[in-house]
């Protein structure tokens, strides 16, 4: 398995309260990406990076952000967390990006719930 | 119309049974295709490339139709192991897209 791994692995909190997750890769791979996947929507990507300080956004970027300050780290934050946030948080990770040949592969998923 | 479609499902199969999902994908300039599965409440993961020249794992099958812009995904023998939600994904134009999936259930 590809060497990501996702913290936390679930997390219950307030909304308007901030929210960072964090994805960790030791695969080295210049891509990482954060999805939400919602019931009748699938997986859509919220923003993805391309490199160390090197982020764009997604399909549904409002209300969050990102930051890589490391090959190794990406982390997402909900600035100020609302109930339609409450999601399944994916990281993935991959050699090229969408151009390329190459899949992407999967941490296991951060389950997030805003009451 | 959206860029990747796949019959949402589900179905229901017997053990042993064959069984096919079709992708269809609205961007000619596509260069690479997956499929991934999906277990309940687990991440996807990659089941296999898909190949120009159609490619097989196992009890597994999937080819391409660059003309008429459709993935397929074939599995012989059915386990009940199989039930699963696949997934379809499309890489082209610097943008991966993945599809909602079509649910297996697998019955004994």
């Amino acid at each position: 398995d590809a060497g990501i791994t996702q913290s936390p692995r679930h997390k219950v909190t307030e909304t308007g309260t901030p929210v960072t997750l964090r994805c960790h890769q030791t695969e080295n791979h210049r891509y990482m990406y954060w999805y939400r996947q919602d019931p009748g929507h699938g997986l859509r990507l919220i923003h993805y990076s391309y490199g160390v300080k090197d982020t764009d956004k997604g399909e549904v970027s409002d209300g969050y952000s990102v930051s890589r300050s490391k090959t190794e780290d990406f982390l997402l934050t909900l600035e100020s967390a609302t109930s339609s946030q409450t999601s399944v948080y994916f990281c993935a990770i991959s050699e090229s990006t969408g151009g390329g040949n190459q899949p992407q592969h999967f941490g296991d998923g951060t389950r997030l719930s805003i009451l | 119309r959206k860029e990747v479609e796949q019959d949402p499902g589900p179905f229901n199969v017997p053990e042993g049974a064959t069984v096919a999902f079709n992708c269809t994908y609205s961007n000619s300039a596509s260069q690479s295709f997956f499929w991934y599965r999906q277990d309940c409440r687990k991440e996807p993961k990659l089941l296999m490339s898909v190949y120009s020249s159609g490619n097989e794992d196992g009890r597994f099958t999937a080819q391409l139709n660059r003309a008429s812009q459709y993935i397929s995904l074939l599995i012989r023998d059915s386990k009940l192991s199989d039930s699963a939600t696949y997934l379809c994904v499309v890489n082209g134009g610097f943008k991966t897209i993945f599809g909602a999936g079509t649910r297996l259930f697998v019955k004994a």
